[in-house]
């Protein structure tokens, strides 16, 4: 049975870089079919979707945090991370990893991580 | 940005209850629209993908329909756990992911 699990600071101070990884254990992050996603979630702006990338290192990015943002994978690792740069307190959120096939509308999230909260704070 | 519309955004009913959750696409995402359900403190978990594809293990109560902008998700027959919030989200524009804002189901 495939499992996430998203790891890394629960606190970050402003201005500083997010940093988060997502460890896949029970299947291969290397198969071909598949995406791996981040999200987060926060009370005032609900889910949102902020990048996902396979492990050939390809990737795409929510336009609105694009010039903040960098994921990156490690097979050898079963893992892909996160960095969100210059943080600010509207990065608070509940931040999420999670699976999907890619193309064709085929772009469904499962599984997902039970997700991490990270507060900027100073 | 597709924008996800979902209503009503709380909905309060009994258990036995048959009820309908609607989400509106901002254009045409043909059948590309996913449903899931997260309760408070958990991750979302699928449901629904492709508008009317029932995820493996999902009970058979839920349901889905809708094509174009306009689509429901149907409990037929509500049960204790199922009151917990529930979202929409478009895979038509694989550059940018949308989810809707969420429907809290709320035992009346």
């Amino acid at each position: 049975q495939l499992q996430l699990q998203e790891s890394g600071p629960g606190l970050v101070k402003p201005s500083e870089t997010l940093s988060l990884t997502c460890t896949v254990s029970g299947g291969s992050i290397s198969s071909s079919s598949y995406y791996w996603g981040w999200f987060r979630q926060s009370p005032g702006k609900g889910l949102e979707w902020i990048g996902s990338i396979h492990y050939s290192g390809s990737t795409y990015y929510n336009p609105s945090l694009k010039s903040r943002l960098t994921v990156s994978v490690d097979t050898s690792k079963n893992q892909f991370s996160l960095k969100l740069n210059s943080v600010t307190a509207a990065d608070t959120a509940v931040y999420y990893c999670a699976r999907h096939p890619h193309g064709s509308g085929r772009d469904w999230f499962d599984p997902w991580g039970q997700g991490t909260l990270v507060i900027v704070t100073s | 940005d597709i924008q996800m519309t979902q209503s009503p955004s709380s909905l309060s009913a009994s258990v036995g209850d048959r009820v309908t959750i609607s989400c509106r696409a901002s254009q045409s995402i043909s059948s590309n629209l996913n449903w899931y359900q997260q309760r408070p403190g958990k991750a979302p978990k699928l449901l629904i993908y492709a508008a009317s594809n029932l995820r493996s293990g999902v009970p058979s109560r839920f349901s889905g329909s809708g094509s174009g902008t306009d689509f429901t998700l149907t409990i037929s027959s509500l049960q204790p756990e199922d009151f917990v919030t529930y979202y929409c989200q478009q895979s038509y524009s694989t550059l940018m992911y949308t989810f809707g804002q969420g429907t809290k189901l709320e035992i009346k």
